[in-house]
């Protein structure tokens, strides 16, 4: 299994970011998939959740400014994110489901002016 | 939400020695199917998270019997046996129960 995120960068407060999560090594439209969170020296932090069949869940801190989507054909997972706030900032890991045992390498998300 | 509360541990730990990590949640994580649904993690420094455990006592693939996970539905521990120092790093709970899924802040393990 191997998970491999991109688009992060810096960005302003207000504007959005797209970040990718490229996964192989296993049949991706098979699995839900996480994005996972860790803000500079702090803890982990749940995100968003895709199911196989698309059905999604978001955490109330990004609710209404984030979606996470995905495209099996590509084998791809994605977060959209907008209206970024700068307690946003963070490495953002994207995890496969059932039971979190895979994670990429994180991609870093700093949102400052 | 359920809230994740981990317990701190008293460092360093000499290798050798035994460790044990605990977590409390604010609410039963055993679902309808019995099973009892916390992970473990462990994250080195400039890792990304390690899975340990899952379903309270499995571990997960690889994982060294040093680490045992065991408790209630609302309190658990993760037990590391004969410490090494590649076992140092912060070691976090997660309940995945019920979403929004939730972490413990994190207990720091370091290694004398």
């Amino acid at each position: 299994v191997q998970l491999v995120e991109s688009g992060g960068g810096l960005v302003q407060p207000g504007k959005s970011l797209k970040l990718s999560c490229s996964a192989s090594g296993f049949t991706f439209s098979s699995y839900g998939m996480h994005w996972i969170r860790q803000a500079p020296g702090k803890g982990l932090d749940w995100v968003a959740y895709i199911s196989s069949s698309s059905g999604t869940v978001y955490a109330d801190a990004v609710k209404g400014r984030f979606t996470i989507s995905r495209d099996n054909a590509k084998n791809t997972l994605y977060l959209q994110l907008n209206s970024l706030k700068s307690e946003d900032t963070a490495i953002y890991y994207c995890a496969k489901n059932g039971p979190l045992e895979d994670w990429g390498q994180g991609v870093m998300v700093t949102v400052s002016s | 939400d359920i809230v994740m509360t981990q317990g701190v541990l008293p460092n360093p730990v000499p290798s050798g020695e035994s460790a044990s990590i605990t977590c409390r949640s604010s609410k039963s994580l055993v679902y309808k199917d019995g099973k009892t649904y916390l992970n473990w993690f462990l994250q080195r420094p400039g890792q990304s998270p390690q899975l340990l455990t899952y379903w309270m006592s499995t571990r997960a693939s690889g994982v060294s019997d040093r680490f045992s996970g065991s408790g209630s539905g609302t309190y658990f521990t993760l037990k590391i046996s004969r410490v090494r120092a590649e076992d140092a790093g912060v070691y976090y709970c997660q309940q995945v129960r019920e979403y929004p899924l939730t972490f413990g802040s994190g207990t720091k393990l370091e290694i004398k």
